[in-house]
This record gives C-alpha cells, structure tokens and sequence, in this order.
C-alpha cells in the first residue's frame, strides 16, 4: 500500500524563525512529489518535484527531493505570520495521474 | 479564469437524507478527482475521472456514496443515505492528464450531517 507520511505533525515558531517540514513517501514508481499549502480552504499549490538534486524556490519558501532517501524538505525562512496553514505533500505514481497525500503538517507562526 | 467552481459551500442535512455535491472542472482540464478531508484521516482521495471515465473509485467508503461525470465540465458526488460519519469537507480538484501532476483545489463543500 502506498504510503506518504509527513512530520512534524504541528509546530510552533516564532516570526523570523526557520521551518524545515519532512514528507517520507514508499510508492511503487514513483513520478512526482508537490507541495501544497492549505489556510482556511483549499489547498494551493506551492513545488513540485521530479529530479533528486534540484531545489525549487519561491521567495521564502524552498524544496528538495532526494530520490535515495524517498524523501523531501520544505524550508520556510524568516517565517512570517501569513505562513500559518497547513502544509501538505502529495505523490503522484508514474502510471495514472491520482494524488496521494500525506496528513499534513500544522505550522503556526506566532508574533 | 474562475477556476474549479463546487456547490453548494455549506449543507446541512438530516441523517437519511440524500446530498448531492457539485463541481465544475477548470475549463481544458480533462481529470478531476474528488477528495474528502476530516482531522481523523486528513485528505483522502474517494475517486478520480479521466476525460469523463472513472479510472480509480477504491476510495469510495461504501455503496452510499457515488459519483458521475456525464460530461467535461460538471460533476456531482451523492450521498444517499447520508450518515453523521459523513460530515467532512469534501474537495473537487482537477487538472489535465500528460499536463504534468498539479491539481488545482475548488473551495470545497462543508458537509454536516445531524
């Protein structure tokens, strides 16, 4: 069965802090890994992944794949506020195009 | 672009009662997925369509729960008969098949059964 597991389950930063969240996933072939970020309604999409190595960056936030370790990380750097949501990982398998998700990692970012 | 579009937003419904989702896919994507959030088991996908066929449904609880596609753009999710284990907020997403993997989430529909 497939499996994506993501830690920590919540964390509590101070604003300005750094935030590196972990998503794990055991998928028979494996195609792409996205994350996602989710506040009060729907989940928006932030990276996705298909090669180990190569980092993907939008402002604060960044992300890596390592194909060997069946792993990700998402970093937030100097946290505001506004980055306060649910963050979600998903794997796609290279046959069919479902998304399998994780169960998410709470993050408050406090004052 | 409007993007993925579902009704109603909130329902509130009698246990027994048969519920009926709605969603409107972004215009040109051809795969829309049908996804069910509670704090229990978070974002678990019930079924998925490809260019209106349904390809997966594994995720689908049990025969109170359906889903049709009758064309491109309009999908619906039933419940019948609906149960209080039902409440949930339920997701429309879609996105096109070969286009790469991203989803794209509609607002969702908050289902509470009494």
């Amino acid at each position: 069965e497939d499996k994506v597991v993501q830690s920590p389950l919540s964390l509590v930063v101070h604003e300005g802090d750094t935030v590196t969240l972990n998503c794990s996933y055991e998928v028979t072939n494996f195609r792409s890994l996205l994350w996602y970020k989710q506040e009060k309604k729907a989940p928006t999409f932030l990276f996705m992944l298909t090669s180990s190595g190569i980092e993907k960056k939008s402002g604060r936030l960044s992300s890596i794949l390592d194909k060997k370790e069946l792993s990700s990380i998402l970093n937030i750097t100097a946290t505001q506020t506004g980055d306060s949501a649910i963050y979600l990982c998903a794997v796609v398998k290279a046959a069919g195009n479902k998304l399998t998700f994780g169960g998410g990692t709470r993050v408050l970012v406090k004052p | 672009d409007a993007g993925v579009i579902q009704s109603p937003r909130h329902e509130v419904t009698e246990m027994g009662q048969e519920v009926t989702l709605r969603c409107k896919p972004i215009s040109g994507h051809n795969s829309l997925f049908w996804y069910r959030q509670t704090m229990m088991r978070g974002l678990e996908l019930l079924i998925y369509f490809n260019n209106n066929v349904p390809i997966d449904d594994s995720g689908m609880p049990e025969d109170r729960f359906s889903a049709k596609m009758p064309n491109a753009s309009f999908s619906t999710l039933k419940i019948q008969p609906s149960e209080p284990r039902d409440s949930a907020v339920y997701f429309c997403a879609s996105s096109i098949v070969g286009g790469g993997d991203k989803a794209f989430f509609g607002q969702g529909t908050r289902l509470t059964v009494v």
